[in-house]
């Protein structure tokens, strides 16, 4: 696709629910990065990919959070025993290379709401 | 740890003016600085970035400065339009490790351009 894709666009579960937020990011693009934003909040760091590997994982709030991308292209964020403050909006982010120079391209977000 | 401010957190101003938004980092070991604009309930759209090594990009009517040595970036948007009106977020990219290769976000400016 021309740009970075995220499904679902909403997600609503109930405390205690397991869910999983894909990311689908621009064709070619060997880093890719997770982030989550609160409501009045900038979008803060979760994880970083190179390629299939977690190269940075350092911004995962607890072990409930896990995140894949086994081939390289598609990543997964995992989330299991949902609670209500793991409630915002999830962005994936891909860039083309992982130099430090390289512009990182936003999905839409998934917006997660847990009851 | 990087963290980023940003100046005003709200703004209002009659349609026609030129405004600048302003935003601070502590560490000024940066790779770069981009600012985003994020309309309600969307996700982020890039509209500078500014290598390390750059003092300024301009895009239209916005034009974004970098002064990487007292950690200062502003940006400029002339002769403001309502269809400005929206959060406009400021990041930075850090060195290697510790969360450092994403993103660290500012909270943001929320611009609002009266007709």
């Amino acid at each position: 696709g021309a740009g970075v894709s995220q499904t679902p666009s909403n997600k609503v579960t109930e405390k205690g629910k397991y869910v999983e937020l894909r990311c689908d990011p621009i064709s070619g693009h060997t880093a890719l990065y997770w982030y989550r934003q609160s409501l009045g909040q900038g979008p803060e760091f979760l994880i970083y990919f190179q390629g299939t590997g977690a190269a940075d994982d350092s911004g995962l709030p607890n072990d409930r959070f896990f995140a894949v991308r086994p081939e390289g292209s598609v990543s997964t964020l995992k989330i299991q025993r949902t609670e209500r403050g793991d409630s915002a909006v999830y962005l994936c982010a891909s860039s083309k290379g992982w130099r430090g120079t390289d512009t990182q391209y936003f999905g839409p977000g998934t917006r997660l709401t847990v009851l | 740890k990087q963290e980023v401010t940003q100046i005003p957190a709200a703004l209002s101003v009659p349609e026609g003016e030129n405004l600048v938004l302003n935003c601070s980092f502590t560490d000024s070991a940066i790779y770069n600085l981009q600012w985003f604009r994020q309309d309600p309930g969307k996700g982020l759209t890039s509209l500078l970035l500014i290598q390390s090594s750059q003092r300024e990009q301009t895009s239209g009517r916005l034009n974004a400065s970098l002064d990487k040595s007292s950690g200062r970036s502003t940006l400029y948007i002339a002769a403001s339009q309502p269809g400005d009106s929206a959060t406009y977020l400021c990041a930075v990219r850090s060195g290697s490790g510790g969360g450092a290769d994403g993103l660290t976000f500012g909270k943001g400016t929320h611009l609002i351009i009266q007709p």
